[in-house]
């Protein structure tokens, strides 16, 4: 069975391009989250969307934007790049969003993004 | 808001070793709590997960945790270390509400010596 696929795996941009980040979940699986890890921390929470729908938003700036499609995959959006934006960005999905149960998210490889 | 602190940055231990890995948690009430790996390169993978009930969680690949609510911690244990253990760990939180948004600690670097 194939996990999580996220592409590009790797991309450089300059500073005040745009990118797109693509993300799909495990077949089955209704929410995605996006995560920035920048180098030498732990990763910190952008965005969670379950059935189309954002369920929740991390401490980023409205540079960042993100969907998520009807067959449940999503895409990250980062507009006007700063060099701090450079970092690996992970998309992790589950089957809901809360409840013991289901309570494992699975991880991509993620996208490694360098803004220079 | 809930934060997990990982007081370690690196630890290096020698190959059949014991090892114990240390997590402390700051939430009101009884915390999600997760560890997970990260090899070079790679994603994360769950390690074990405490929801509630037994305060000793078996995980994959030999490790286990406790946790301690008087003394806000869930450390990660393993009675002997195998090189291939070698990689970054995390200590991250949900709160206790969804497991989407987990928190997640600064990471502790493990080197494991032959």
């Amino acid at each position: 069975d194939a996990g999580v696929t996220q592409s590009p795996t790797h991309l450089i941009k300059t500073r005040g391009q745009q990118v797109t980040l693509r993300c799909s979940p495990i077949s089955g699986h209704k929410s995605v989250s996006w995560y920035q890890q920048v180098l030498g921390q732990g990763p910190q929470f952008i965005f969670q969307y379950y059935e189309k729908e954002e369920r929740g938003r991390g401490n980023f700036p409205d540079r960042f934007s993100a969907r998520q499609f009807p067959n449940y995959s999503s895409e990250l959006n980062v507009n006007a790049l700063l060099l701090g934006d450079s970092a690996l960005y992970l998309c992790a999905s589950s089957e809901r969003t809360s409840g013991p149960n289901t309570g494992e998210l699975f991880f991509g490889e993620g996208s490694r993004l360098t803004v220079l | 808001a809930q934060s997990v602190t990982q007081p370690d940055i690196h630890i290096t231990v020698s190959e059949g070793a014991s090892l114990e890995l240390r997590c402390n948690y700051s939430y009101g009430a009884t915390p999600y709590l997760f560890w997970y790996v990260q090899s070079p390169g790679q994603g994360l993978q769950l390690l074990l997960k405490y929801f509630s009930g037994d305060t000793l969680v078996q995980g994959i690949k030999g490790f286990e945790a406790e946790f301690k609510r008087s003394q806000s911690s869930f450390n990660l244990r393993k009675p002997s270390v195998h090189w291939s253990d070698a990689a970054e760990y995390f200590c991250a939180t949900a709160g206790g509400t969804s497991y989407g948004k987990l928190t997640f600690g600064q990471g502790t670097i493990l080197t494991v010596h032959p």
